[in-house]
């Protein structure tokens, strides 16, 4: 029974184009977020929600936009996608002080 | 600005041995530490969660250490295995209303048979 579980698991697409990536987490956790990991492996916040609640964006492009129906869900939108938007997105969830659990990544490939 | 730094970058080491993992973070000021296993192509388990009122975690073999102090944190691995083998991340969670990790860049680990 996957706690955080995203899809696609893989993306591949072309330059120009509008992608999602849908998330779930059935953790009953009120704090969502969207990490990106690039091709040197570093992972950094894009953005948190917090039941609901738009509480972190990292200056992430405003191509970019998340959307967050309920507390269970935080969906990826990405808009006019670059070459440069290749990486592997991960989502997660917190609650309190119970750490962080993960989803197992999206990767897409802009070409 | 809260950076975490880990050391070394990549360590080989023979089956059975016993490793220590370094975290270093700038700013004392954390929530907590989190340590994670990524093995290649895959997603993020998490190994062991620290507090910052705790000095340290226990799981099985793996040993978490963390000194707030001194902003740092180490992963401690005894008898180590070839299934050991993978990324090593450390996050620092700065803040109780941000939930904001900030993570190292790993320490990618290969134990040899």
């Amino acid at each position: 029974d996957t706690a955080v579980s995203q899809t696609p698991k893989y993306l591949v697409t072309q330059m120009g184009n509008d992608k999602s990536i849908k998330c779930e987490q059935n953790l009953g956790h009120d704090t969502m977020y969207w990490y990106k990991q690039d091709s040197k492996k570093f992972l950094k916040i894009m953005f948190s929600y917090n039941n609901k609640e738009l509480i972190i964006n990292e200056t992430v492009p405003n191509r970019f936009s998340p959307k967050s129906p309920d507390k269970a869900h935080l969906n990826l939108h990405i808009n006019s996608l670059e070459l440069g938007d290749s990486a592997v997105y991960f989502c997660a969830s917190s609650q309190g002080q119970l750490g962080y659990t993960f989803g197992s990544g999206t990767r897409l490939t802009v070409v | 600005k809260q950076e975490v730094t880990q050391i070394p970058a990549a360590l080989s080491v023979p089956e059975g041995e016993n490793l220590v993992l370094n975290c270093s973070f700038t700013d004392s000021a954390i929530y907590n530490l989190q340590w994670f296993r990524q093995d290649p192509g895959k997603g993020l388990t998490s190994l062991l969660l620290i507090q910052s009122s705790q000095r340290e975690q226990t799981s099985g073999r793996l040993n978490a250490s963390l000194d707030k102090s001194s902003g740092r944190s180490t992963l401690y691995i005894a008898a180590s295995q070839p299934g050991d083998s993978a990324t090593y991340l450390c996050a620092v969670d700065g803040s109780s209303n941000t939930g904001k990790l900030i993570f190292g860049q790993g320490t990618t680990l290969q134990v040899k048979p």
